[in-house]
């Protein structure tokens, strides 16, 4: 059964700090996707990434696949309390997507 | 576009009734999915469609589920008959070709068995 563990549970900072937030499993994907989902809301795609040892950045957001596409990794610099939210990671194998339980994350004014 | 519509947003319903959750698809997108999400389990993937054909069935927790896409535009998943351990919110999320991964959830209906 493929799973994927997501770390930290819960994250609680204050505005202008730096965080990473990690998605782990010992299954291989052929993608990964981060989605964050805000409250009553469904979860809204961030990014896709492909190749072992892809970077992606988006604005504060840089999404990292490990080189062995197993696990991946998402660093918010300077958060903002828009950045509060539910990041969901999410691998795609074979026709299923499997997600993580997610980190929530929220940011202090 | 109006995105991934799905109705009704709220439902409160008691146990041993049949629920119906109903998903309008982004036009043109060829995957429809269904998930359910509680605390305990996040979100877990209930049944997809290809060109309106089932594919994968095997997160259907029970029999008292079924899912059926009639045409392109739209989706219901049924529970009849419901339980309290169903309650929860239930996504329909749609994508489309080679890209099916990258998917576009609607707002979900939060269910409430009582």
């Amino acid at each position: 059964t493929q799973l994927l563990e997501q770390s930290p549970q819960f994250l609680s900072i204050q505005e202008g700090e730096n965080l990473t937030v990690y998605c782990n499993s010992s299954s291989v994907f052929s993608s990964l996707q981060w989605y964050r989902q805000e409250p009553g809301e469904g979860p809204v795609l961030l990014v896709t990434v492909v190749t072992g040892g892809e970077v992606k950045k988006l604005k504060r957001l840089t999404f990292q696949f490990g080189d062995a596409r197993k696990d991946s990794s998402l660093h918010i610099t300077a958060a903002q309390p828009g950045d509060t939210g539910l990041y969901l990671c999410a691998g795609g194998s074979q026709g299923n997507l499997i997600f993580g339980k997610g980190t929530k994350l929220s940011v202090k004014p | 576009d109006a995105g991934v519509i799905q109705s009704p947003r709220h439902e409160v319903t008691e146990m041993g009734q049949e629920v119906t959750l109903r998903c309008k698809p982004i036009s043109g997108h060829d995957y429809l999915f269904w998930y359910r999400q509680t605390m305990m389990r996040g979100l877990e993937l209930l049944i997809y469609f290809n060109n309106n054909v089932p594919i994968d069935d095997s997160g259907m927790p029970e029999d008292r589920f079924s899912a059926k896409m009639p045409n392109a535009s739209f989706s219901t998943l049924k529970i009849q008959p419901s339980e309290p351990r169903d309650s929860a919110v239930y996504f329909c999320a749609t994508g489309w070709g080679s890209h099916y991964n990258e998917q576009f959830f609607g707002p979900g209906t939060r269910l409430t068995v009582l």
